[in-house]
């Protein structure tokens, strides 16, 4: 069965403290996104990767990390640095051919909650 | 990226045909209109995607006019489980990779 998954599903830290969320795909996908989503709201795109080894900038990128060595895993770091980190956060992948980038497939999310 | 706008809600009842509107004045020549659909606690699946004129899927229908400075997305008969957010995008092939999902529209089918 091919897909995304997100783990964990819900995930408690302590302020000032760094936390990794996984992101795996094997949809054999090139290109991989983060979303960050907040009550209410649209997605908001932290970070993108086209390849792997290569990653870029979203629009809110500001205190969180990713690394892509591994076309199946793009996982991100919400650093202490981000300062409302408290969100729904949501994986995606898709191929990198075209109109193919708006055809993207999401993982079920991982709700980080900061206190 | 052309800018996008939706109606924040809607309200429908079962059975009914909801069309929602996605309002795209600066849309480029290359660009293509796509539509998401988003349960609470979950991440958006796609729906559908078009060009111009009209594009129909088992799940839903897209219109777009000559002029393509918008787009309906319409639901035939509704049901309560077709309760979730709408997003539309629009982008083209070479756009690069910066999707961007505005707010959305809320439907809320009522039975």
């Amino acid at each position: 069965d091919g897909g995304i998954t997100q783990s964990p599903k819900y995930l408690f830290r302590k302020e000032g403290q760094n936390v990794t969320l996984s992101c795996e795909q094997n949809l054999n996908h090139d290109a991989m996104y983060w979303y960050r989503q907040d009550p209410g709201q649209g997605l908001r795109l932290i970070y993108y990767s086209q390849i792997v080894n290569d990653f870029q900038k979203g629009d809110i990128a500001e205190g969180y990390s990713v690394s892509r060595e591994k076309k199946e895993s793009f996982p991100l770091t919400v650093t202490s640095a981000q300062k409302n980190p408290t969100a729904f956060y949501l994986c995606a992948s898709s191929s990198a051919e075209g109109l193919a980038v708006y055809e993207q497939y999401f993982g079920p999310g991982t709700r980080l909650t900061v206190t | 990226l052309a800018k996008t706008t939706q109606p924040i809600s809607m309200d429908s009842y079962e059975g009914q045909e909801v069309n929602i509107t996605c309002s795209h004045n600066n849309i480029a020549t290359n660009d293509y209109i796509t539509w998401y659909q988003q349960f609470p606690s979950q991440g958006p699946r796609f729906i559908i995607q078009g060009y111009k004129t009209k594009v129909t899927n088992e799940v839903a229908s897209l219109f777009i006019p000559a002029d393509r400075k918008s787009s309906t997305l319409s639901l035939p008969r509704v049901s309560l489980s077709d309760t979730a957010v709408y997003y539309c995008l629009v982008g083209s092939p070479t756009g690069g990779f910066k999707t961007i999902f505005g707010a959305g529209t809320r439907l809320f089918v009522k039975a």
